[in-house]
């Protein structure tokens, strides 16, 4: 089934640390899209990509990075520079930017110990 | 930046009931998508609704984007109804990112 896998669903951090959350699409869709929601929140837009290679920074994108080196793949990144990382992470995906809805994934959880 | 507001931002009905919510949104818009996530977090896209009216079994949208809003209508609550609503809208000059707003958090009782 054609669709957007995320991993893992959970995920923990210690101080310092980086870790890297996957987003794999096989729609065949050119635009992906990673967002952060925070609890009782509506989602923020941290980066975007319209094509492979190619990635523009959304509303909060300080202590985050993102590579787009294959069409289907948009890994995130969250560095030891985002100093409050606990929050839900969701990527989308669409046809190409702005044009059809976004669909998304199940989405990752992402703690501090 | 654009605003996103919806209202209201908590809702319960009783099952069978009907529910009107809003979204009203502060500057011209290339589109506007409504979700829903269920409890376990999964964002599930209702409708894709630039302007008019759109049908999708007991819920329904309208945006009227000359003046800046947008309805979703649920009738016939049922329990599974339960969750957030979310109206988000495409922003023109800006990669057409979409910005959301807060949600309408509906708990549809037995």
């Amino acid at each position: 089934d054609g669709g957007i896998t995320q991993s893992p669903k959970y995920l923990f951090r210690k101080e310092g640390q980086n870790v890297t959350l996957s987003c794999e699409q096989n729609l065949n869709h050119d635009a992906m899209y990673w967002y952060r929601q925070d609890p009782g929140q509506g989602l923020r837009l941290i980066y975007y990509s319209q094509i492979v290679n190619d990635f523009q920074k959304g509303d909060i994108a300080e202590g985050y990075s993102v590579s787009r080196e294959k069409k289907e793949s948009f890994p995130l990144t969250v560095t030891s520079a985002q100093k409050n990382p606990t929050a839900f992470y969701l990527c989308a995906s669409s046809i190409q930017a702005g044009v059809g809805p976004q669909h998304f994934g199940d989405g990752t959880r992402l703690s501090i110990l | 930046g654009i605003q996103v507001e919806q209202s209201p931002p908590d809702l319960i009905l009783q099952e069978g009931a009907n529910s009107t919510l809003r979204c009203n949104f502060s500057d011209s818009v290339n589109n506007l998508q409504w979700f829903h996530q269920n409890p376990w977090g999964q964002l599930i896209n209702l409708f894709y609704i630039p302007s008019g009216t759109k049908q999708n079994g007991r819920l329904s949208a309208t945006t009227v984007a000359t003046e800046r809003y947008s309805l979703l209508y649920i009738s016939s609550s049922q329990t599974t109804d339960s969750g957030v609503y979310f109206c988000a809208v495409e922003r023109y000059n800006a990669g057409n990112m979409l910005t959301f707003g807060g949600g309408t958090r509906l708990m549809v009782k037995p």
